[in-house]
């Protein structure tokens, strides 16, 4: 069964620092790995989308990488602002899913000025 | 851009009672998924539909119950509510045709509280 799980929980930082947040699922066999952002109380935003054929995806300060054989993921911000603080989840697409989404705990990002 | 919308945003329901949730897809998504989000918890999935079929089933309750209409709109359907029930019901949709993959596009969420 696909477990996913990120490190670490909660993370607060000054402002400007260059973040790395882990993801890490147990079974390599997946398609895709998602990465969203999640406000207090609120929904689930999109940030980048790694298939299963690709290494990276990066969208303005933000960088994922996926690593399949060692079961990997990571999520770079770089020049973290206030406004980057949220949770952020890691979700895998497992195979023979049907596209089904296994989510990580999510990590407290707290970006102080 | 047209996104997921769901209704109600906020619902109060007494135990015991029903709730109807309803989730539109994006224009021409014909996936939809439902997830639940426990207080503190990761998003769960409970059930998906492809072209009104479906799909996948997660850990849904069978007080649960849930169908795709011919528009491609959503219903979760929801009976004898426990107070375990409380939680963030997401509904997300897709154009991802079978058994291709593509991103999930999820609501903002319908904020289920059983007092």
């Amino acid at each position: 069964k696909q477990e996913v799980t990120q490190i670490p929980a909660a993370l607060s930082v000054p402002e400007g620092e260059n973040l790395v947040l882990n993801c890490s699922f147990t079974d390599s066999a997946i398609y895709n790995l998602q990465w969203f952002r999640q406000d207090p109380g609120k929904g689930l935003t999109s940030l980048l989308l790694i298939q299963s054929s690709q290494r990276e995806q990066t969208s303005g300060r933000l960088n994922a990488s996926l690593d399949k054989s060692s079961g990997r993921s990571t999520l770079y911000i770089a020049a973290s602002q206030p406004g980057d603080s949220a949770t952020y989840l890691c979700a895998a697409y497992p195979r023979g899913g049907y596209n089904k989404l296994i989510f990580g705990a999510g990590t407290r990002l707290a970006v102080h000025p | 851009a047209a996104g997921v919308i769901q209704s109600p945003r906020h619902l109060i329901k007494e135990k015991r009672e029903t709730a109807t949730l309803k989730c539109y897809p994006i224009p021409r998504h014909d996936t939809v998924y439902w997830y639940q989000q426990g207080p503190g918890q990761d998003p769960q999935f409970l059930i998906s539909f492809y072209e009104k079929m479906q799909s996948d089933k997660g850990s849904i309750p069978d007080r649960f119950s849930a169908q795709q209409f011919s528009d491609y709109h959503s219903e979760l359907n929801m009976s004898s509510l426990e107070l375990g029930d409380s939680a963030l019901y997401f509904c997300a949709s897709s154009p991802a045709r079978l058994p291709s993959v593509d991103t999930q596009y999820f609501g903002p969420g319908t904020r289920l509280t059983v007092l």
